[in-house]
């Protein structure tokens, strides 16, 4: 069974940069064809797809955050970590890392969370 | 504001069926499967639904998932007090690229 983990501050100042990083259990990130992804909620709000990562680097970022984002993947560790810089209070959330199956068939675009994390509480304030 | 859209709540008496509807567009719904997820206060979302109607394994099949066109739909039969819960569509956009999630639809059983 595989389990996520997210680590990282859980207050921040605005303008200064959100570092998270998720570690996987249970299976190798390199491992079959997955992505891994982030997820933001804020206090009784819904959920905000930040963006994904390949093992092989390779991102998808959420058009609204993109240019604040990055992402990276830390294979030796068996973790993948977000980058989040200029934060405001507005970035207050969970934020929640999950692994994503992702496929074409006829059906078009089959994309969807199997895994999540517990979720991280971020709070920005001065 | 939600490119997908869902009603806000919806309800049922124990052992009723309740249906949550997930509306997109083309790009979206209409190009590409749906997934459903059932969000309980304070714990992460669980993946509930995946390629539009297939359970991942220990989910009951008191939950169903059909689509049709740019529209999806959950439908949950024989209502439980433990469905009372947050649940979220969710498809990939052609248009972004990326993943857009429904505004939720908090279910209650009364």
């Amino acid at each position: 069974q595989v389990q996520l983990q997210e680590s990282g501050p859980g207050l921040l100042k605005p303008s200064q940069t959100l570092s998270l990083t998720c570690t996987v259990s249970g299976g190798s990130i390199t491992s079959g064809t997955y992505y891994w992804s982030w997820v933001r909620q804020p206090a009784g709000k819904g959920l905000e797809w930040i963006g994904r990562i390949y093992k092989t680097g390779s991102t998808n970022y959420n058009p609204s955050l993109k240019s604040r984002v990055s992402m990276s993947v830390e294979t030796s560790k068996n973790q993948f970590s977000l980058r989040l810089d200029s934060v405001t209070a507005a970035d207050t959330a969970v934020y929640y890392c999950a692994r994503v199956v992702f496929h074409n068939d006829f059906q078009g675009y089959n994309h969807y969370f199997d895994f999540w994390g517990q979720g991280t509480l971020v709070t920005v304030s001065s | 504001q939600s490119v997908l859209t869902q009603p806000p709540s919806a309800s049922g008496t124990p052992g009723q069926r309740v249906t949550i509807s997930c509306s997109g567009s083309h790009s979206n719904i209409g190009s590409n499967t749906v997934d459903w997820y059932q969000q309980r206060p304070g714990t992460a979302p669980k993946l509930l639904i995946f390629s539009n109607d297939q359970r991942p394994s220990g989910v009951p099949d008191r939950f169903s998932g059909s689509k049709s066109g740019a529209s999806a739909s959950l439908a949950i039969s024989g209502l439980q007090s433990e469905d009372e819960a947050d649940y979220y569509c969710a498809t990939w956009d052609d248009s972004l690229p990326g993943v857009e999630f429904g505004g939720g639809t908090k279910v209650t059983v009364l």
